[in-house]
């Protein structure tokens, strides 16, 4: 029974790139979660989507980032014209229902030049 | 506002010994409380958790203790074995109103020796 899968395990862009993040969650799961962790801190909640919804994007910031968790395929997060600051490592987590454990992916470690 | 906190980010012990890790929490309405450990280039993987019905978990080497009142939790690890040097992450959850998302701390390192 596959975890949770991410990809790319890296990526590197340069200023004013897309960067897009995939997240696969463990089978049988239907709730996904995205966290970035910054240099130095703890993970920081971002989103959390149901299939085709999404359920809370208050951790998103307002511009350039996006989720979606599609009916078939990965869960997607989307960073448009990246900057500096958003150079961290981005974990997936999925759960099978919205009150149990949090499982991890081994996450995307984002480097923007 | 930090809302999780781990005031050690660091955390040295002798094999064999107990580990005990700290965790501070200041919103009262957290309803469910987690312990992650994290090697480095990995996600982190859940270790135990604990309701806040409850103010004792245990399993295997791992014990976590909450006090609701102090708004304290702690994870403690016996024996300690060199396999338990990771970052530990404390995790809380605000299941009403906040859907499942979790709150990190900020993480303390376990350097468990020889």
């Amino acid at each position: 029974n596959a975890g949770v899968m991410q990809n790319p395990r890296h990526l590197v862009r340069r200023r004013g790139q897309e960067a897009r993040l995939r997240c696969s969650p463990m089978k049988g799961h239907s709730h996904v979660y995205w966290y970035r962790q910054l240099p130095e801190e703890g993970l920081k909640f971002m989103v959390y989507l149901q299939k085709e919804n999404i359920i809370d994007e208050s951790g998103m910031p307002k511009e350039r980032f996006s989720a979606e968790f599609p009916k078939e395929g990965p869960s997607i997060l989307r960073i448009q014209q990246v900057v500096r600051g958003d150079s961290a490592a981005y974990f997936c987590a999925s759960s099978p229902t919205k009150v149990e454990t949090q499982y991890f992916g081994p996450g995307t470690r984002l480097l923007v030049l | 506002d930090q809302q999780v906190k781990q005031n050690s980010p660091s955390l040295s012990v002798q094999e064999g010994r107990i580990s005990i890790l700290n965790c501070d929490y200041t919103n009262s309405m957290f309803d469910y409380f987690l312990w992650y450990k994290k090697y480095p280039a990995e996600g982190p993987t859940f270790l135990i958790s604990i309701s806040s019905i409850k103010d004792k978990n245990e399993d295997g080497r791992f014990t976590v203790f909450l006090n609701k009142s102090a708004k304290h939790l702690s994870l403690h690890i016996v024996p300690s074995q060199p396999g338990d040097s990771a970052v530990y992450f404390c995790a809380a959850r605000k299941l009403t109103g906040g859907g499942n998302k979790l709150t990190f701390g900020t993480g303390t390192q376990l350097k468990v020796e020889l």
